[in-house]
């Protein structure tokens, strides 16, 4: 089955302490992205990966770092957790830069305390 | 650069009532523009999409949207609520080519349907 899959689906932690959100895709996408959603602001993206090797800021990036070693795989690091990086976060994978329809992971709760 | 306006955070319907959520956009050239649909505890599925042609699209679920470039407008309408069309919903904006290759997304519509 076609899918994104994203681990932990929910993580509590402390502020300052690392953590690592998985993401992987089974579809061979080019294409990979991280978005936080919050209530009231919709989804706003944290970094993109336009192909292994090759990441880029989104809108808000400011907290996150990520890497693109494996085309499948696009891990989001927050190497010091603080209680404003609170929110739910969706990967998201797409085919070609030119298609746009993107294929979204189940999201992962991530509450820092 | 683009930018979508949803008009309403909430909008209620009654079952079998006419469906109408509502999305603007902003772009300086031809815009890709997408309408998903988030579930509860869920994430987002792709309802229907616009990259050009026809400016009626059909989705899934019955759901359809217009492109009206005169008014900036992709409302997303569907002509009979169901209770299982309970969610909230997400106008989101694109263009090809372009630097980000990202989609701008709408703040959201929770979309409530009362039997």
């Amino acid at each position: 089955e076609a899918q994104v899959t994203q681990n932990p689906r929910y993580l509590i932690t402390v502020t300052g302490k690392k953590l690592t959100v998985t993401c992987s895709q089974n579809m061979n996408h080019e294409y990979m992205s991280w978005y936080r959603q919050d209530p009231g602001l919709g989804l706003r993206q944290i970094y993109y990966s336009m192909n292994v090797e090759v990441t880029d800021k989104g809108d808000v990036p400011e907290g996150y770092k990520v890497s693109r070693k494996e085309k499948r795989n696009f891990p989001l690091i927050l190497e010091s957790p603080s209680p404003n990086q609170t929110s739910l976060y969706f990967c998201a994978s797409s085919s070609t830069f030119s298609s746009y329809e993107q294929y979204f992971g189940p999201g992962t709760r991530l509450t820092v305390t | 650069a683009q930018s979508v306006t949803q008009l309403g955070s909430h909008v209620s319907v009654s079952e079998g009532a006419l469906v109408l959520l509502r999305c603007n956009y902003s772009s300086s050239v031809p815009p890709y523009l997408f309408w998903y649909v988030q579930y509860p505890n869920q994430g987002l599925q792709l309802l229907l999409k616009y990259t050009t042609g026809a400016t009626l699209v059909k989705g899934i679920n019955g759901f359809e949207a217009e492109f009206k470039k005169s008014e900036t407008s992709f409302h997303l309408t569907k002509p009979s609520a169901h209770m299982s069309d309970a969610a909230e919903y997400f106008c989101a904006v694109t263009i090809y080519g372009g630097s980000q290759g990202n989609l701008i997304f709408g703040k959201g519509t929770k979309l409530s349907v009362k039997p």
